[in-house]
């Protein structure tokens, strides 16, 4: 089956204590990004990856950092979380290419809170 | 910003057709529109896209107009499970940015 799997589901941690929020597809894709979700705020973009070793920055990169060594994963840290990075995070996947099958396949989402 | 403009929220009552438009006016030719949505705070799921042709799959139709500058995804018989909130996004790469969306009520 077709997924993109996060870990952990629901995390609360203390301030600046580094924490890593996994994201991994099992469908061969090339692109995968973070968002994250704040009530009135939508779902916000954080950082992409078209490829392994290739990242960039989204709309709201502060206080974050990915990596890509393997093309199925692509986790999200936080090496010193603050209450403003409570939110609830999101990791997508898709085919490079825009056309036909590229629609982007989300994970279950990982509602964290930053105490 | 987001390139779209769509409503706030709207009611559907269940058994009948969902219409969803969406403003797309500063679309240009290499942009497809994409539709998804979230239900509660569950991952966005993808619904259908297309380019300049209207499409159809086993979830909704996507109705759009010749100019490109609006879209309406078609729901042809709401249920309750529909009710969400639908994002339409206008997306040439992978810069996939959401909008504000639309809350859909589908009403027994």
């Amino acid at each position: 089956e077709a997924q993109v799997t996060q870990n952990p589901r629901y995390l609360i941690t203390v301030t600046g204590k580094k924490l890593t929020v996994t994201c991994s597809q099992n469908m061969n894709h090339e692109y995968m990004s973070w968002y994250r979700q704040d009530p009135g705020l939508g779902l916000r973009q954080i950082y992409y990856s078209m490829n392994v070793e290739v990242t960039d920055k989204g709309d709201v990169p502060e206080g974050y950092k990915v990596s890509r060594k393997e093309k199925r994963n692509f986790p999200l840290i936080l090496e010193s979380p603050s209450p403003n990075q409570t939110s609830l995070y999101f990791c997508a996947s898709s085919l490079h290419r825009v056309g036909k099958n590229t629609e982007a396949f989300f994970g279950q989402g990982t509602r964290l809170t930053v105490v | 910003d987001a390139k779209t403009t769509q409503p706030t929220s709207m009611d559907c009552a269940e058994g009948r057709a969902a219409n969803l438009p969406c403003n797309h006016s500063t679309i240009s030719g290499n942009e497809y529109v994409y539709w998804y949505r979230q239900i509660h705070s569950q991952g966005p799921q993808y619904i259908i896209h297309g380019l300049k042709n209207n499409e159809t799959n086993e979830m909704a139709s996507l109705i759009i107009t010749e100019d490109r500058k609006s879209s309406t995804l078609i729901l042809p018989h709401a249920t309750l499970r529909d009710t969400a909130v639908y994002y339409c996004i206008v997306r040439e790469a992978n810069d996939m940015r959401f909008g504000a969306g639309t809350r859909l009520t589908v009403k027994p």
